[in-house]
């Protein structure tokens, strides 16, 4: 079946520092990658996507690039802010499945 | 741009009461879903919707039913609820049709069962 996993949170940074956070996926077929972001008391909304292997998905300064060779879309930001404070979701999906699999998500506390 | 709409959104039950959640989106999006949000859970499919007139069963679905009422609608039905149902549900949208699995979410409703 289709999985994510992302690393453990929560991940506190102070401001300006580099961000990753890791996800890998298991996924039957060819699927599309995503990140979601979550800001305290709010839904989830879309960051940034990739459909397709080497693609690189870019939003508000967020990048990740769709690894099919180490099954990997890791999500990386140059100079966090505090306003980046939020829970990051890695999800993927692939066509056929009418459904997006969603990993646990990881917090990220940026202080000032 | 209201997007997703979700109500309520905070509700206290007692085990045992029955309630539905409802779900509404304005963007004419053919597959809609129920997730429920639980500490290092993530999130897990309850139902979802794929168009009118259609629904199926996701990763959770013991203790819940749903009625794609239009295209617009989507509820979410406790028929006798327990503690362990003590969450944060989401509904989402998509377009579909092909689906590209980009989901737009409601706010959430957190419902606790005392």
């Amino acid at each position: 079946g289709n999985s994510v996993t992302q690393m453990e949170g929560p991940v506190t940074l102070s401001e300006e520092a580099f961000l990753t956070i890791n996800c890998t996926y298991t996924a039957t077929g060819y699927p599309s990658l995503f990140w979601y972001v979550q800001y305290p008391g709010e839904g989830l909304q879309l960051l940034l996507k990739a459909t397709k292997a080497d693609d690189k998905g870019s939003n508000k300064g967020f990048e990740a690039t769709y690894r099919k060779e180490t099954t990997s879309f890791h999500l990386e930001k140059g100079s966090v802010q505090v306003s980046d404070s939020a829970v990051y979701f890695c999800a993927l999906f692939v066509g056929g499945y009418q459904k997006v699999t969603f990993g646990t998500g990881t917090k990220l506390q940026v202080i000032p | 741009n209201a997007g997703v709409t979700q109500t309520p959104k905070f509700q206290v039950l007692k085990t045992g009461q029955s309630m539905t959640l409802q779900c509404a989106q304005d963007m004419n999006h053919n597959s809609m879903y129920w997730y429920r949000q639980d500490p290092g859970m993530g999130l897990r499919l309850i139902y979802y919707s794929a168009s009118e007139g259609t629904t199926d069963k996701g990763e959770v679905p013991n203790g819940y039913n749903v009625s794609r009422l239009n295209k617009r609608e989507f509820s979410l039905r406790l028929e006798s609820a327990a503690p362990s149902q003590t969450s944060v549900y989401f509904c989402a949208s998509s377009a579909g049709q092909p689906n590209t699995g980009e989901l737009f979410f409601g706010e959430g409703s957190r419902l606790t069962v005392l």
